[in-house]
Order: structure tokens, then sequence, then C-alpha cells
């Protein structure tokens, strides 16, 4: 089946800078997409989500940006901590009792 | 609110053993997703179970199979165990029907001898 997929495996940025997380998907019938964030050692935690019928959404120091018509998503973080360090997740899902399919993931690696 | 608990947090199991992991969801939820999580393929879908139902299912062997309790408390249980066994095994729940926003706990990770 179709799958989410990222574009940079690695992303290495110095604190205080911001980093861009992208994420490529291609179903078109995906009309939810979450974020996560996985330290060494740990499960998945949630950071943000967004719906098709929008295009960006913020939290705090996080915003998701959504392309529906390049099948694109991003994950932007403001003023990088060294602590914002770990495997961010993309995942997108259908509407309805489907299930969550995630992306291959992408490490961020933030030095002092 | 306590999180998902999963238990045991590490196993060490040999080939062609069987082994059942334990999954307590956050109170209220009552859906609850199993994934596999390797290196290589990242984290793959086993199933979903809903209200004691199974909803969703990945594209795993019938040797991985799972139930859910009247209480929510999920197990998975992995027959004749083989070496690609070996993975952090993820359970998350959710309090949406629709199974979005899933909360995870930190895993069972697996090791096949």
């Amino acid at each position: 089946g179709e799958s989410v997929g990222l574009h940079l495996p690695t992303l290495s940025v110095q604190e205080g800078d911001n980093s861009i997380i992208n994420c490529a998907y291609s179903n078109s019938a995906s009309d939810y997409f979450i974020w996560y964030k996985q330290e060494s050692g740990k499960g998945p935690q949630f950071i943000i989500d967004i719906r098709s019928n929008m295009d960006k959404r913020q939290g705090q120091r996080v915003t998701v940006l959504l392309n529906k018509t390049v099948k694109h998503l991003s994950l932007q973080i403001a003023a990088t901590q060294p602590g914002d360090s770990a495997v961010y997740f993309c995942a997108e899902k259908n509407s309805g009792y489907s299930t969550l399919t995630f992306g291959k993931g992408t490490m961020l690696l933030v030095s002092p | 609110k306590a999180g998902v608990t999963q238990t045991p947090r590490y196993l060490i199991k040999t080939r062609g053993q069987q082994v059942t992991l334990s999954c307590s969801p956050i109170s209220g939820h009552r859906s609850v997703s199993w994934y596999q999580q390797t290196p290589g393929q990242g984290l793959q879908f086993l199933f979903e179970y809903f209200s004691e139902t199974q909803r969703n299912k990945g594209n795993f062997p019938g040797r991985f199979s799972g139930r859910q309790f009247s209480n929510s408390r999920s197990e998975m249980n992995v027959s004749t165990l083989e070496l690609g066994d070996s993975a952090l095994y993820l359970c998350a729940s959710s309090s949406a029907p629709e199974n979005e926003k899933l909360f995870f706990g930190s895993g069972t990770q697996l090791s096949v001898l």
C-alpha cells in the first residue's frame, strides 16, 4: 500500500537554530497527519497533529505545515535545544477507523 | 493520569519459544494498537483492538496474535519465535474511536537468540 516517507534521515543543527523536518506522503486519501518525537529508550511522544482542512497549525515552539498540492508535510522547531535531539516520525491516516501509517523517521541532532 | 504501561520492559527468548506481552492503556481509552519497531523497517502496524474486538490487522503472519480484555488491557502473543522477531514492541492507546492521536508506552524490547 501507499506509505509515508521522509526526505532527510539525519539533520544536524546548532542550538538556537530553527529546524525543519520534512515528510512526503503519497496517499491522497489521507486526512489526518501527526508528528511524534522518540527519544532513546522511550516510546514515541505526541508533538502536534493537523487535519487536511488546515494548512498550518502551531504549538509551543513547533509548527506543522501541510501542502496537499504536493503531498508534503513539515515540522518546524523554533530555537532548537539539545533536548530536542531525537528521532522524529510523521504519520498519516485515512478517515474512519483506519490506522496510523508511520514514516521511517528523521534523526535530529542538536549541538550546544 | 498514568500513561500507557507495558510489561515486561525487556525479554530474552530463544527460537521456537513463545512470548506474551502486556499493555495497560490510559484510563478511559478503549482503543489499543500494537506496533513492531525495528531499525530497518521502522514502525510496522500489527493490530488494533477496540472494545475487545480486533478492528484492524497488519501484514504479519498468524504467529502474531492479540486480544483485549473488558477493562481495555491488551496482550499480544508471538508463537514459534524467530530471530527476525527481535524488535521493540510498542503499545499505544487512543481515546478517539477514530484511532487518532495515539499515546505510546515505552515498549517491550524482545531479543530472540
